[in-house]
């Protein structure tokens, strides 16, 4: 059974550090893996897509890595900003169109 | 181009009582997959439809049941609802490994 952990379950950094999510899964047989920004309350915005082939992948100040035969995936936010405060969620995709595997998040502050 | 619509946005229901969520595909995406998430944990997997078909089903029980119509959107049907089931209802859309596309989600309150 695939699991998955975040943690910290909270962070509190200062605008302009450089920071990194961690994200574990116990099976490494995975198709892909997600993640995702969720505002209160709100629903969720995928933010980078890693396909198992791939490394990594990189959206503006956003980078996530894939390790996938130590079962590890950070997600490297740079310059942190104020709006950069939500929840970062990490799922692991184990098959075409199989359900995602969701860690619990963690919810990043960023204090101006 | 829009993306994954959900309806209602929040809803209140009384125990015992019955509801059915709403949620249309981002346009292209033919798979249609439900979350259950409970605060302050991640979202939990209900069930995937694909071709009206029940494809997949998470951990939850047979008060929970949906459908999938030719259009691609799709219902989510929570019979004899228990406090338990307040939680954040994702639908989420998807074609083929391009991922997944969630919804705003509805929020369902039972007192």
């Amino acid at each position: 059974k695939q699991e998955v952990t975040q943690i910290p379950a909270a962070l509190s950094v200062p605008e302009g550090e450089n920071l990194v999510l961690n994200c574990s899964f116990t099976d490494s047989a995975i198709y892909n893996l997600q993640w995702f920004r969720q505002d209160p309350g709100k629903g969720l915005t995928s933010l980078l897509l890693i396909q198992s082939s791939q490394r990594e992948q990189t959206s503006g100040r956003l980078n996530a890595s894939l390790d996938k035969s130590s079962g590890r995936s950070t997600l490297y936010i740079a310059a942190s900003q104020p709006g950069d405060s939500a929840t970062y969620l990490c799922a692991v995709h184990t098959g075409a169109n199989s359900k995602l595997t969701f860690g619990k998040g963690i919810t990043l502050s960023v204090r101006p | 181009d829009a993306g994954v619509t959900q309806s209602p946005t929040h809803l209140i229901k009384t125990r015992g009582q019955q509801v059915t969520l709403r949620c249309s595909p981002k346009s292209g995406h033919d798979t249609v997959s439900w979350y259950q998430q409970a605060l302050g944990q991640g979202p939990q997997f209900i069930f995937q439809y694909y071709e009206e078909e029940e494809r997949q089903r998470g951990n939850f029980p047979d008060r929970f049941s949906g459908h999938q119509f030719p259009n691609y959107s799709s219902e989510l049907n929570v019979n004899a609802l228990l406090l338990g089931d307040s939680a954040l209802y994702l639908c989420a859309s998807s074609f083929s490994e391009y991922g997944y596309t969630f919804g705003s989600g509805t929020r369902l309150t039972v007192v």
